[in-house]
């Protein structure tokens, strides 16, 4: 596609409820991040893939967090038995080759209530 | 742990005059140091990027000063219109690709 495209651009759910957050890369990019970004905060590195293997998860903040980018092209962020401290927006990125700039998506907003 | 810290968090400059923005970091292993660019409702954009061996970077109106032996690094943008007015993150490579993030500057710019 011409740009990062992530999908819900909204979420909003109740504590307890798992939600899944996709991104869909530019076309041939080799790489994706998820990086969460609070409100007037920098974007915090969450975890990124080369292809379909991950290479670094070590910014996911519990094991309720996961991520998986299975043919190497749509990644989906997973976060079950959400909190409200989950609440922040998602966002994705992916790059062209493994040193090149990233391109972000718009992000998802996740609110749990 | 705040690995790349960025100053001021809000600025106020008049048009046509110069906005710069400073971050400062720690970590002597950081080997690429970029700008992004975000407007409200949208995703950081990169603006401008530099690596240590090179002590400025100039790309229109924006040009990026590189200290190494101060770990400091800053944003210079000329000429600052209007249009400029948005967030300034800087950032810092670690490892292979992961980018950390400074806390970012609110910038405006008055017509």
């Amino acid at each position: 596609g011409a740009g990062v495209s992530q999908s819900p651009r909204y979420k909003v759910t109740k504590r307890g409820q798992d939600v899944a957050l996709r991104c869909d890369p530019i076309s041939g990019h080799v790489s994706l991040y998820w990086y969460r970004q609070a409100l007037g905060q920098g974007p915090e590195f969450l975890t990124y893939f080369n292809y379909e293997a991950q290479q670094d998860k070590s910014g996911l903040p519990n094991d309720r967090f996961s991520a998986e980018r299975p043919e190497g092209s749509i990644s989906t962020l997973t976060i079950q038995r959400t909190e409200q401290r989950d609440s922040a927006m998602y966002r994705c990125a992916s790059s062209s080759v493994e040193y090149g700039g990233y391109t972000f998506g718009s992000g998802t907003r996740l609110t749990v209530v | 742990q705040q690995q790349v810290k960025q100053s001021p968090q809000s600025l106020i400059v008049q048009k046509g005059g110069i906005s710069i923005i400073n971050c400062a970091y720690e970590n002597t292993a950081f080997d690429y140091f970029p700008w992004y660019q975000q407007f409200p409702g949208k995703g950081p954009a990169l603006l401008i990027a530099i690596r240590p061996d090179v002590s400025e970077k100039k790309e229109g109106r924006f040009t990026i000063s590189f200290n190494k032996s101060a770990k400091q690094f800053s944003l210079h943008i000329m000429d600052s219109q209007p249009g400029d007015s948005a967030t300034y993150f800087c950032a810092a490579r670690q490892g292979a690709q992961k980018l950390v993030f400074g806390q970012g500057t609110r910038l405006t710019i008055n017509p």
